[in-house]
């Protein structure tokens, strides 16, 4: 069954460092997502993406972070100077298109553990 | 902000016995969907619903949603110690880019 990848499963930085968290979305999907989880607390929307550009984002998702599509199959985000407080899960996920039932549901990755220290 | 509350946070039970899970909510959502969560891991989708008073059946799992698009239910029967784990039930806006609200989840624990 097609799956969401992302690399790495965990890395650990330093305070101030950037850090780029890949995602290859399931092929056929058009629409690309992160969200992040904080240890012991809600998984949270950062940002989604369609047709290159950010479709919608949230008040977690500042200057700081950047996403890019830059080829036809990673999905990237990018943390620019990283803080202790960005130390969470981060979830890349997708959808096949807007509309009809099965469009609807989102698929997630297994997730990147990112630990600032 | 649209807010999805889900009850009860924890719940521990018996093998056999039957349970609901709830998540609640003021707004009204285009879809919900039901994940399950393994710690570590990204959450594994279970179900998706989209239709007022809709219910889905996963064998022993039973999903509603609510007449309103506001709340939905997991009834699961006869609950067995591979049940254990972190549902979370999670709203999509189809106005909003389909992003998903989170319920907080349910950790269910299933004792032998």
């Amino acid at each position: 069954e097609p799956e969401v990848t992302q690399t790495p499963s965990h890395q650990v930085t330093q305070m101030g460092q950037e850090v780029i968290l890949r995602c290859v979305p399931i092929s056929n999907h058009l629409y690309f997502y992160w969200y992040r989880q904080i240890l012991g607390q809600k998984v949270e929307f950062l940002v989604s993406f369609y047709n290159n550009e950010i479709s919608e984002k949230s008040e977690i998702f500042d200057d700081q972070f950047s996403v890019e599509r830059p080829d036809g199959s990673n999905f990237t985000l990018k943390i620019r100077s990283t803080k202790l407080e960005d130390s969470a899960m981060y979830f890349c996920a997708s959808r096949a298109f807007r509309t009809g039932k099965s469009g609807n549901t989102i698929y997630f990755g297994e997730g990147s553990w990112l630990t600032v220290v | 902000t649209q807010l999805l509350e889900q009850s009860p946070q924890f719940l521990s039970i018996q093998e056999g016995e039957n349970l609901t899970v709830y998540c609640n909510s003021s707004s009204v959502f285009s879809s919900l969907q039901w994940y399950r969560q393994e710690p570590g891991e990204g959450p594994v989708l279970l179900v998706t619903v989209v239709t007022g008073g809709e219910v889905k059946k996963l064998k022993r799992l039973t999903f509603q949603f609510g007449d309103a698009r506001k709340d939905s239910s997991l009834h699961i029967t006869a609950a067995q110690p591979g049940d254990t784990g972190l549902y979370l039930c999670a709203g999509a806006n189809n106005n909003a880019g389909n992003m998903l609200t989170f319920g907080g989840g349910t950790r269910l624990m299933v004792k032998p």
